[in-house]
């Protein structure tokens, strides 16, 4: 079955370590995101790439990186620079351009610091 | 600004009991409007697309709807399986960074039986 893969999906982080979430798809899509998510808010763009090996920031990148070395591939690194990454995080992934509001999201991975 | 507001926060009914959900959006051009639902520890799941005023689209005891400026979600005779966050999302109608998306709040329905 196609979809998304996250992982892990809970993770426990010490304060100055940085952690890396993992995102696979395999539904051959161009596009694909990484949201955050907070108890009461909506979702919050965090970097988003259209195509292989480019991306962007989105609304609240300071503190994370990304890469997309493979288009299967969209892992999510959440540096000692973000103060405050306790969080629900989520992957997705879209055909492109053609219906890029139509999201396939993962499972999550929930994020905490000790 | 872009923005989305979804209401209630929060709306019980018991089963069989149908209600709406409301989403209003003030957007720089709309694409599209976009409604998802989302279960307790899961990523959301698409639900709907609508593009222009006066659109509708049904699925099951779900019915979206769309004006110019708010969307609602209509449930009829919902079931407690029904019971989920609803998210509403717009597409602003940018040439760059059209793909971004702007996510309300959500609504969380419970459904009693």
């Amino acid at each position: 079955d196609g979809g998304i893969t996250q992982s892990p999906k809970y993770l426990f982080r010490k304060e100055g370590q940085n952690v890396t979430l993992s995102c696979e798809q395999n539904l051959n899509h161009d596009a694909m995101y990484w949201y955050r998510q907070d108890p009461g808010q909506g979702l919050r763009l965090i970097y988003y790439s259209q195509i292989v090996n480019d991306f962007q920031k989105g609304d609240i990148a300071e503190g994370y990186s990304v890469s997309r070395e493979k288009k299967e591939s969209f892992p999510l690194t959440v540096t000692s620079a973000q103060k405050n990454p306790t969080a629900f995080y989520l992957c997705a992934s879209s055909m492109g351009r053609v219906r890029a509001g139509e999201l396939f999201f993962g499972e999550g991975s929930r994020l905490t610091v000790l | 600004e872009d923005q989305v507001t979804q209401s209630p926060e929060a709306l019980r009914l018991q089963e069989g009991e149908s209600s709406s959900l409301n989403c209003s959006y003030t957007v720089s051009g709309l694409r599209g409007l976009f409604w998802y639902r989302q279960d307790p520890g899961k990523g959301p799941e698409f639900l709907f697309t609508l593009y222009s005023a006066g659109e509708e689209k049904e699925k099951e005891r779900l019915k979206a709807t769309l004006t110019k400026k708010e969307s609602f979600l209509h449930i009829t005779a919902p079931k407690p399986e029904d019971s989920a966050t609803y998210l509403c999302a717009v597409q602003p109608n940018l040439i760059q960074g059209a793909q971004k998306l702007v996510f309300g709040q959500g609504t969380r329905l419970t459904i009693n039986p």
